[in-house]
Formats: C-alpha cells, sequence, structure tokens
C-alpha cells in the first residue's frame, strides 16, 4: 500500500544552517504530496505542496520538487531560524477519496 | 482557507467513560476527517465523517468505540467511548475538499489524558 518515510529524528541544527529533511514514498497512483508543520502545542499547519511530478512547492523559505524518479520530496531551507524549530510531516494526497497518509514527522530543533 | 475550531482543548478523564469532541469549521466543507496522534507519534486517520450517512472507518478503528457525527457541512463530533489509558492522545479534525483545491485544514486538536 501508499506510504511516506521520513528521516528520522530529532534534527539538531545551529542557527542560520542549511536544512534537508528527506522524505520518500511508495504509491500506486499519483498522488499531491504536502509537508505539514507542527509547532509546540500547536495543530498542523500545511507548509508547502506540490501537485506534480517536477512541481516545486515553496513557502516561508522552504522548497521541496515532486521527484517522481526518485520518489522523493526532500524539504529543504538555505538559512533556518530558531522559529523554525517544529516537528514536520510529509504527507501524500490523492484527491479521490481526500485522504491524508503522514509519514511519521521529523522534529527539527535550531540553537541559537 | 478554512479555520477549524475544537473543544474542548483538553480534557482529563477518568477510565471508563466517554468523551465527545467537538469540530465546528467556518465554512461549508464538503469532507471532514478525524485523526489521532499519539504521543511521539504520527498521525493516524480514525474515520471520514460523512455528512448524512455513516462515517467511515480505517482499518482497526470501530463505531463502537469511536462513533462519529456530521449533522451538517460546518460541524462533527467524535466521541471516544470507554476510556482506556491507551486512548490518551491527541486528536485532531480536518476539513477540505473541492472548494479548497483539495487542501486539508486542521484544527488544533484536543489532548486526551486518561487516568
Amino acid at each position: 500500500g501508499d506510504s511516506v518515510t521520513q528521516m528520522e529524528g530529532p534534527v539538531t541544527l545551529s542557527e542560520e544552517a542549511f536544512l534537508t529533511i528527506n522524505c520518500t514514498y511508495t504509491a500506486t497512483g499519483y498522488p499531491s504530496l504536502f509537508w505539514y508543520v507542527q509547532y509546540p502545542g500547536e495543530g498542523l499547519q500545511l507548509l508547502l505542496k506540490a501537485t506534480k511530478a517536477d512541481d516545486k512547492g515553496s513557502n516561508k523559505g522552504f522548497e521541496a520538487t515532486y521527484r517522481k524518479e526518485t520518489t522523493s520530496f526532500h524539504l529543504e531551507k538555505g538559512s533556518v531560524q530558531v522559529s523554525d524549530s517544529a516537528v514536520y510531516f510529509c504527507a501524500l494526497f490523492y484527491n479521490q477519496g481526500g485522504k491524508l497518509i503522514f509519514g511519521q514527522g521529523t522534529e527539527l530543533s535550531v540553537k541559537p | 482557507s478554512a479555520v477549524i475550531s475544537q473543544k474542548p482543548s483538553r480534557d482529563i478523564c477518568q477510565r471508563g467513560t466517554s468523551l465527545t469532541i467537538q469540530c465546528q469549521v467556518d465554512s461549508q466543507v464538503t469532507m471532514m476527517f478525524w485523526y489521532r496522534q499519539q504521543p511521539g507519534q504520527s498521525l493516524t486517520l480514525i474515520a471520514t465523517a460523512n455528512q448524512g450517512s455513516e462515517a467511515t472507518y480505517e482499518s482497526g478503528f470501530v463505531i463502537d468505540k469511536f462513533p462519529i457525527s456530521r449533522p451538517n457541512l460546518t460541524f462533527s463530533t467524535l466521541t471516544v467511548s470507554n476510556m482506556s489509558p491507551e486512548d490518551s492522545s491527541i486528536y485532531l479534525c480536518s476539513a477540505g475538499g473541492l472548494a479548497f483545491y483539495n487542501e486539508q485544514f486542521f484544527g488544533p486538536g484536543t489532548r486526551l489524558t486518561v487516568l
């Protein structure tokens, strides 16, 4: 069945470091791909999305490109801030049925 | 976008009791969902709340344990019945549909602790 696998956390970085959080997926169809962020004590917020192969989603300095050939959707940011400390979830989504399938989440901690 | 509120935000309950969680959306939505997030874990879909018909449950979740109502296009409830400590989790409501280009928006969650 469909699944999403993320790199294990926690990931600890210094402020202004480069961030990559790996995400790979297994899908029987052609899903959309999402990154959600969960700040401490809060619900999930959509960070960015890509709906088809080679699409790049971007928001708040974060980027991810939908790579069908490597079944990946890695999250990147050039310079992280302390305020980026959160748990990041990669997810795939099929329009039909509307279900989200989440990865296990990656906790990011950014130190000043 | 859609703004989703949940009540209660948190609760501490005794074993064997039931708790009903409410989810309110600020606009009409086609689809509403209930997820569970156990401590330190990812989100697991419990069920899809269908307006005007019974909810559709995922494998491992049953209606007797998690009855769901969806009386209209902006509101849903999830009841956690006959609770045990293993039910201690964050329960999240989400909503989406074609009107939102199939994005899903999440409520802030209900943090449940069962003693």
